[in-house]
């Protein structure tokens, strides 16, 4: 059984940084892709990105002069990086397991909420 | 990108009837390669992480009740339940995983009639 757990501040100011921890309870994190997907309030999820174990990423264009995705597999960790927030930032954040050989999203976490709000 | 519109928006249907979500996507889903469709669906229950329920458009995922069923092909995608239960209460999101960026439709909200 996989399980993941995001962790990180849930208000973060405008114009600043959200930085985002997702922590997988698994055997390994090898082979597999890692996602973060968000949902703004009453509005659709919102894939932001995903990263290889190896560290090769690949990231929503709306988003990707803003955002990093970084996995440390020893300590088992999935980070996301955000800069330059602003109110439309404002969501829950899941993290993801993404299926082999497929991308879409076999486990998720319980997801953070986020408020971007001076 | 790939724009997905799911219908209804709601729906209320009465325990044990059968609950049709529809899911329409703007480019075809089917790939000619492997003439598979690159179509999921997931069940979102507040307070817990989403569910996948089906993969490649049809495919249960392990351990989802067999009252769950998804069809369609290319541009056109159904998931059925073929009798509803009080704890398939949820929302349901369809997500193409065709092409980056992976994207999901607006979700049908099914109640208890």
């Amino acid at each position: 059984q996989v399980h993941l757990q995001e962790s990180g501040p849930g208000l973060v100011k405008p114009s600043e940084t959200l930085s985002l921890t997702c922590t997988v309870s698994s055997d390994s994190m090898d082979s597999y892709y890692w996602a973060w997907i968000r949902q703004p309030p009453g509005k659709r999820l919102e894939w932001v990105g995903h990263v290889f174990y190896r560290g090769s990423t690949t990231y929503n264009p709306s988003l990707k002069s803003r955002v990093t995705i970084s996995v440390d597999t020893s300590k088992k960790q999935v980070s996301l990086r955000l800069t330059s927030v602003t109110a439309a930032d404002t969501a829950v954040y899941h993290c993801a397991r993404v299926a082999d050989p497929a991308f879409y999203f076999d486990y998720w976490g319980p997801g953070t909420p986020v408020t971007v709000s001076s | 990108d790939i724009v997905m519109t799911q219908s209804p928006d709601s729906l209320g249907v009465s325990v044990g009837e059968r609950a049709t979500l529809k899911c329409k996507s703007s480019q075809t889903l089917l790939h000619f390669s492997n003439n598979k469709n690159y179509l999921a669906w997931y069940q979102y229950k507040p307070g817990q992480p989403p569910k996948l329920l089906i993969h490649w458009a049809s495919m249960r995922q392990s351990g989802v009740p067999d009252r769950f069923s998804g069809s369609g092909s290319a541009t056109d995608f159904t998931l059925t339940i073929s009798s509803l239960q009080a704890e398939d209460v949820a929302v349901y999101y369809c997500q193409q995983y065709y092409s980056t960026p992976h994207t999901f439709g607006q979700g049908t909200k099914l109640e208890i009639k």
